[in-house]
C-alpha cells in the first residue's frame, strides 16, 4: 500500500529562521512527488513536482529536493506569509488514479 | 478567475436531504477528481473521471454519487449523509489521469459540508 508520511506535524519558527520539512514515501514505482501549500479554508495550491532522485526545484524562499526515499522542503528566511499547511503527495506508476497524500506539516512563522 | 471553481463554498444539510456539489474546470483538462479532506486525516481520493468515464473507488459509500456530464463539469450528489461525512470536499483536474511527467493535479477552493 502506498504511504506518504510527513514530519513534523507542526512547526513554529521565528521570522528569518530557516528549517526543513520532511516527506518520506513508500509509493510503488513513484512517478512524481508533489508539494502543495494549503491556507486555512482553501484548496491546495500547487508548488512543485519532482520526478527523479537528485532533482531540486526552487520558488522564492522554498526549495524542494528528492532522494530515493524522501523529499525535503527547505524554507530559507521565512516570512509570516509563509505560514500554511504544506502537503506532500506521491503518484505511482501503477494505478495512476490520483495522488496519495501525507497529513501535512502545519507551519507557523512568528514575526 | 481560478482554474477550478466549486459551488457552493459552504453547505449545511440535514441527514434526510438531497444536495449536490458542483465543480467546473476552465483548464481544458480531461481528468477530474473528487477528494475528501477531514480534520487530522490525509486527503482521500473518492472518484476519478477521465474523458467522462468513471474510475470508482470502491470504499466510497453509495450515499455519494458522482456525475460527469462533460469534461469540464463534475458533480457530487449527496443523499442521506451522516454527521461523520462533514468535511471539506475538493474537486481537482489534470490534463489526463496518466502518471507521466508534467501531469499536475490542480485543486479548487473546496466545498465545506456540514451534516446536521
Amino acid at each position: 500500500e502506498d504511504q506518504v508520511t510527513q514530519s513534523p506535524e507542526a512547526l513554529r519558527l521565528q521570522e528569518g529562521e530557516s528549517s526543513s520539512l520532511n516527506c518520506s514515501y513508500t509509493v510503488s514505482g513513484l512517478r512524481g512527488l508533489f508539494w502543495y501549500r494549503q491556507d486555512p479554508g482553501k484548496g491546495p495550491e500547487f508548488l512543485f513536482t519532482l520526478y527523479s532522485a537528485g532533482e531540486e526545484k526552487e520558488k522564492e524562499r522554498l526549495k524542494a529536493t528528492l532522494t530515493k526515499k524522501e523529499s525535503f522542503l527547505h524554507i530559507t528566511a521565512p516570512k509570516p506569509e509563509d505560514s500554511a499547511t504544506y502537503l506532500c503527495a506521491g503518484i505511482s506508476g501503477g494505478g495512476a488514479d490520483g495522488l496519495t497524500f501525507g497529513k501535512g506539516t502545519h507551519l507557523i512563522i512568528q514575526p | 478567475e481560478t482554474g477550478v471553481t466549486q459551488t457552493p463554498r459552504h453547505l449545511v444539510m440535514g441527514m434526510t436531504n438531497k444536495k449536490s456539489l458542483k465543480c467546473e474546470q476552465h483548464l481544458g483538462h480531461n481528468a477530474m477528481y473528487w477528494y475528501k479532506q477531514s480534520a487530522k486525516k490525509p486527503l482521500e481520493l473518492m472518484f476519478v473521471y477521465s474523458l467522462e468515464e468513471r474510475v470508482e473507488n470502491n470504499s466510497v459509500p453509495s450515499r455519494f454519487s458522482p456525475e460527469c456530464p462533460n469534461s469540464s463539469h463534475l458533480f457530487l450528489h449527496l443523499h442521506t449523509l451522516q454527521p461523520e461525512d462533514s468535511a471539506l470536499y475538493l474537486c481537482a483536474s489534470s490534463q489526463s489521469r496518466s502518471a507521466y511527467s508534467g501531469n499536475t493535479i490542480y485543486f479548487g477552493e473546496g466545498s465545506w459540508l456540514t451534516v446536521v
